[in-house]
């Protein structure tokens, strides 16, 4: 089984912090995505990337930022967290194929 | 942009109780996949249906593609308590070769009660 594997399942910060959530996938897919889920809102996509280097807005990208130096790895940067970033971030991969594996989440809270 | 309206938004119901969830859009999909995700957990995958009319059985629970590819539901039969859960599906578009991209609903929350 495909496992997908983020640093961290809860996480506090403060306002302006710089916050780097990673993710890491044990197969050689080549789609890794980041999503924030709130109650309400559902899944929004912030970022996706399609290889490595290469990297594409989702619906909400706005003060976030990312990198992919690596297949298997993808990192989603708070440049200056802020309390409205408080939220479930998930990220999933798949190959070229139809199913998302997602991981268990990181729960990040900005007082 | 493409939307997915899911209902209800909340069900709650009896052990041993039949229930449906449904997922409704404008929109023609080439794929809907319907995921549950628990509290504090990512969600896992169900199913991935892809064909219009398409009926896929796992055990309890039934899933069905619109003839038209723009709806679907999920049907469980004689809930359990291990059903609760938050049921999402996502739509594909095919783009170049794939469905990497989905949308999402917003989810329909399921508590069965012993």
């Amino acid at each position: 089984d495909v496992k997908v594997t983020q640093s961290s399942r809860y996480l506090v910060k403060r306002t302006g912090e710089k916050v780097f959530l990673e993710c890491v996938q044990d197969m050689d897919h080549e789609n890794m995505f980041w999503y924030r889920q709130d109650p309400g809102l559902g899944l929004r996509l912030i970022y996706f990337s399609y290889d490595v280097k290469m990297k594409e807005k989702g619906d909400i990208p706005e003060g976030y930022s990312v990198s992919r130096e690596k297949k298997e790895r993808f990192s989603l940067i708070l440049e200056s967290a802020s309390t409205n970033q408080t939220s479930m971030y998930l990220c999933a991969t798949t190959p070229l194929d139809y199913g998302y594996t997602f991981g268990s989440g990181t729960r990040l809270t900005v007082v | 942009t493409q939307l997915l309206e899911q209902s209800p938004q909340f069900l709650s119901i009896q052990e041993g109780e039949n229930l449906t969830v449904y997922c409704n859009s404008s929109s023609v999909f080439s794929s809907l996949q319907w995921y549950r995700q628990e509290p504090g957990e990512g969600p896992v995958l169900l199913v991935t249906v892809v064909t219009g009319g398409e009926v896929k059985k796992l055990k309890r629970l039934t899933f069905q593609f619109g003839d038209a590819r723009k709806d679907s539901s999920l049907h469980i039969t004689a809930a359990q308590p291990g059903d609760t859960g938050l049921y999402l599906c996502a739509g594909g578009v095919s783009s170049g070769g794939s469905n990497y991209k989905l949308t999402f609903g917003k989810g329909t929350l399921l508590t069965v009660n012993p």
